[in-house]
Parts: structure tokens; C-alpha cells; sequence
């Protein structure tokens, strides 16, 4: 099993809709969690750091499970810039990062 | 937020040859990282650069073939050695933020061995 997985997708969602992505992780002590946004041939950008409580930054909301191990990420009134392949991050208790896979959106007019 | 620089920003290279890479990272950070990423794959991390001593590599990466330094704390490089086709690739350098323990990348390097 790996470390941390996400759907590869791609998840193909028209314009104005709302999508949510998963992010499983196995290690039960990490400590930090992330998503990050990597456009086609450019380098992944943080997009938010992920909250115990719940984090929203506009369209954007993050939400961590602790105890089933899971991360979200929903987005609301998705738009054609939304597209992008999204990274879920891990950090364990040694500050070792983990990376998912990514999971591909692609919005549609 | 970390602004990282990387040059060159892409490098066309004959087998056999060896590319430099720079990194320069304009705050404070703790850790800086080295990644590959082949086209529409995921991030691979090569070695974890440590300030003032030899890189810690992942498996499947060793030191003759990337070495890596670190002179100080804002500063990396990465060399890519003897390459050969299978090495064309983005490299990607990383750093956390030592404030707000964010990771930053640069916009890597686009390596084509020929």
C-alpha cells in the first residue's frame, strides 16, 4: 500500500460545478498536510495547508480526518483555470514528506 | 513564501556529459530537497541536500551519479553525471520554509540527453 493515494483521475467536471478529491494516507503519526496544484509543465504550488479544525480560502475548502486517515480537498463554482493536476503532501513525524500520485482535473466549458 | 531560483532553466546534453544545476533560495529555509519528474509522472525524490555535509539519497539514487552539495543554507546543487537518454527530465529544486514549514519549488530544469 502506498504511503499516500489518490485518485489518478482524471476527473472531468463541467464549468460552475463543485468537485471533491480524497487523499488517503497509512502512517497514523503524520503531522503536517498539504495540497498542492501543478499546472501542465510547471512546478507544483502550494495551494493550502490543511487544518485539524477545517480550513476554507475562498472556493477552496480543506478538511482533514484524523482518525479515518483522510484528507479533502472540495472546490465550489469550479472554473476553466481550476485545471490542473492536484498533489496531496504528508509530512510524517521525522518531517519527511510524502507525496501522492495527483489526481487530474480537467474543467470543462 | 520561499522564492527559489533555478538555473538553467533547460539544457540540451549529449550522453556522456555532466549538467550542473543551481539553486538559490532567497529566505530562510531548513531543508532543501532534490526531485525528478518525468512527463505526466509524479514528483521522485533524488536526495535530501544537507548544509555542510554529504546528501541523503533515496533508494535508487547514489551519490557518483547526482552528487549534490550544499554550502550553505540557501544555496544547492545538483550535478547530473555520465548522462544518458534515461536521464531527460525536469529536476525540480525544494525547500521548507523554515516559518511556516511550507514546501517551495523552483521551476526546474528541462534536461533533454541526446
Amino acid at each position: 500500500r502506498k504511503e499516500v493515494e489518490q485518485d489518478p483521475g482524471p476527473f472531468n467536471v463541467p464549468e460552475g460545478a463543485t468537485v471533491a478529491f480524497n487523499c488517503t494516507y497509512s502512517n497514523s503519526a503524520s503531522q503536517s498536510f498539504f495540497w498542492y496544484r501543478q499546472d501542465c509543465r510547471k512546478e507544483p504550488k502550494l495551494l493550502m495547508s490543511v487544518y485539524s479544525s477545517g480550513n476554507e480560502d475562498g472556493r477552496f475548502t480543506a478538511q482533514l480526518n484524523r482518525a479515518s486517515q483522510y484528507i479533502s480537498l472540495l472546490i465550489r463554482d469550479s472554473k476553466l483555470s481550476d485545471s490542473a493536476t492536484y498533489l496531496c503532501v504528508v509530512r510524517s513525524s521525522n518531517y519527511q514528506l510524502i507525496w501522492g500520485a495527483g489526481t487530474k482535473l480537467i474543467i470543462k466549458p | 513564501s520561499a522564492v527559489i531560483s533555478q538555473k538553467p532553466s533547460r539544457d540540451i546534453c549529449q550522453r556522456g556529459t555532466s549538467l550542473t544545476i543551481q539553486c538559490q533560495v532567497d529566505s530562510q529555509v531548513t531543508m532543501m530537497f532534490w526531485y525528478r519528474q518525468q512527463p505526466g509522472q509524479s514528483l521522485t525524490l533524488i536526495a535530501t541536500a544537507n548544509q555542510g555535509s554529504e546528501a541523503t539519497y533515496e533508494s535508487g539514487f547514489v551519490i557518483d551519479k547526482f552528487p549534490i552539495s550544499r554550502p550553505n543554507l540557501t544555496f544547492s546543487t545538483l550535478t547530473v553525471s555520465n548522462m544518458s537518454p534515461e536521464d531527460s527530465s525536469i529536476y525540480l529544486c525544494s525547500a521548507v520554509s523554515t516559518l511556516s514549514y511550507e514546501q517551495y519549488f523552483g521551476p526546474g530544469t528541462r534536461l533533454t540527453v541526446t
